[in-house]
């Protein structure tokens, strides 16, 4: 069964304090990974797509990379406006058919303090 | 700029009544979907459509059904709202395979 798995689901860092938050999936072959910014009360953002291991994208502090059982968001000296629940969902190359569904972890609730 | 459009921010409504979400997409897509979402549960997929008049079921279907005779158009509805169905509600669209979603803002639905 296709799985996607969050760790850790809270994570408190004073600002500046450097940290990863880990994405574990189990799928039928991996068409593509996502990562997603949620504030509360909002939809989710788009932050990025990872296609094949060893892949990296960056913007900002945000650094994404891609192994072939997971993946890490780095976030390099956060800020108190970087605080948010950080979704990480996968495409499985069966099961989405045409229509590109994804299976989306539990989240990651950051929060950074002054 | 491009975006996915739900028609409320926040709803409340009576147990027994019949509800609709709506959701318009500007980029046309292929795929929408809807979600809820709760806390300890993420996101949970209720339906999908890959097409107009197009639909499958989700995870969750129970008590929902679905609409789209447009292709910029979805929309959820709740045949008897009951006060289980009180959630946040995430519509969201797709090109497809290959590719990400794009989301509304939600809606915030209370049953009472």
């Amino acid at each position: 069964e296709d799985q996607v798995t969050q760790s850790p689901e809270a994570l408190r860092l004073q600002e500046g304090e450097s940290s990863s938050l880990n994405c574990s999936y189990t799928v039928s072959g991996l068409r593509g990974l996502f990562w997603y910014r949620q504030d509360p009360g909002k939809g989710p953002e788009f932050l990025f797509t990872l296609y094949s291991a060893g892949e990296e994208k960056e913007k900002e502090r945000l650094k994404a990379t891609l192994t072939k059982k997971e993946s890490f968001l780095h976030i390099t000296a956060p800020k108190p406006e970087d605080s948010a629940t950080y979704l990480c969902a996968v495409q499985a190359l069966i099961g989405s058919g045409n229509t590109g569904k994804l299976i989306f972890g539990q989240g990651t609730t950051l929060q950074v303090k002054p | 700029d491009v975006k996915v459009t739900q028609s409320s921010r926040y709803l409340v409504k009576r147990t027994g009544e019949k509800v609709f979400l709506e959701c318009v997409q500007d980029m046309d897509h292929e795929n929408m979907f809807w979600y809820r979402q709760d806390p300890g549960l993420g996101l949970r997929l209720i339906y999908f459509s890959y097409d107009v008049k197009m639909k499958e079921k989700g995870d969750i279907p129970e008590g929902y059904s679905v609409s789209r005779e447009k292709k910029e158009r979805f929309s959820l509805i709740l045949e008897s709202a009951s006060t289980n169905q009180t959630s946040m509600y995430l519509c969201a669209s797709s090109w497809g395979q290959g590719y990400g979603y794009t989301f509304g803002s939600g809606t915030r639905l209370t049953v009472v």
